[in-house]
């Protein structure tokens, strides 16, 4: 069981620009959410996708979208980027149709920087 | 609302010595409490969790929490150190309406010491 991959590991991205984030669920996973986390703070809850659809929200713009594949994988999208978007972003899945409390998986994350 | 608050940012321990980290939540609905660790660019690891039954709750490592309802507290131990166990260490509440959405503390980073 390979877990959640994410890709790419790195990334440098210009002020203004788009970038495209990868995340694969672990097997048997159903559900990914999107975290950031901006260097010395705790990971903070981008969205959670669910059947193809984005089923919460946090407190971000629209310049940040998402999306769920068949196969449950995942992408996360930011559009024009600023300076403080630069972070670790993480991808978490869980099984919500299981027990409720179920483990969350994290990936290793994308290091984002923007310059 | 949910919210999740870590006292101490860092924190230094002797190696073989206690190691704890406090956590304190508010929650409106009961809640599920989770410790994670992160390891230096690494993504984040569980060391246990509390959803419903006994209180404390063993984890990997050697590590154990007890949730304390009415103390809104879900601090996390172990009796003796190893090096091993510098990472930086988060605090994070869930809730049965939540879907699974995870509110992090800050962190506490542990420096263990020879």
């Amino acid at each position: 069981d390979a877990g959640v991959t994410q890709s790419p590991t790195h990334l440098i991205k210009t002020r203004g620009q788009q970038v495209t984030l990868r995340c694969s669920p672990k097997s048997g996973h159903d559900t990914v959410s999107w975290y950031q986390q901006a260097l010395g703070q705790g990971p903070q809850f981008i969205f959670q996708y669910y059947e193809e659809e984005e089923r919460q929200r946090g407190n971000f713009p629209d310049r940040f979208s998402g999306h769920q594949f068949p196969n449950y994988s995942s992408e996360l999208n930011v559009n024009a980027l600023l300076l403080g978007d630069s972070a670790l972003y993480l991808c978490a899945s869980s099984l919500v149709s299981g027990a409720m409390g179920t483990e969350a998986f994290f990936g290793q994350g994308t290091r984002l920087t923007v310059v | 609302a949910q919210s999740v608050t870590q006292l101490g940012s860092h924190v230094s321990v002797s190696e073989g010595a206690l190691v704890l980290l406090r956590c304190n939540y508010s929650s409106s609905v009961p809640p599920y409490l989770f410790w994670y660790v992160q390891y230096p660019n690494q993504g984040l690891q569980l060391l246990l969790k509390y959803t419903t039954g006994a209180t404390l709750v063993k984890g990997i490592n050697g590590f154990e929490a007890e949730f304390k309802k009415s103390e809104t507290s879900f601090h996390l131990t172990k009796p003796s150190a190893h090096m091993s166990d510098a990472a930086e260490y988060f605090c994070a509440v869930s809730d049965s309406d939540s879907w699974g959405k995870l509110q992090f503390g800050a962190g506490t980073q542990v420096v263990v010491t020879p």
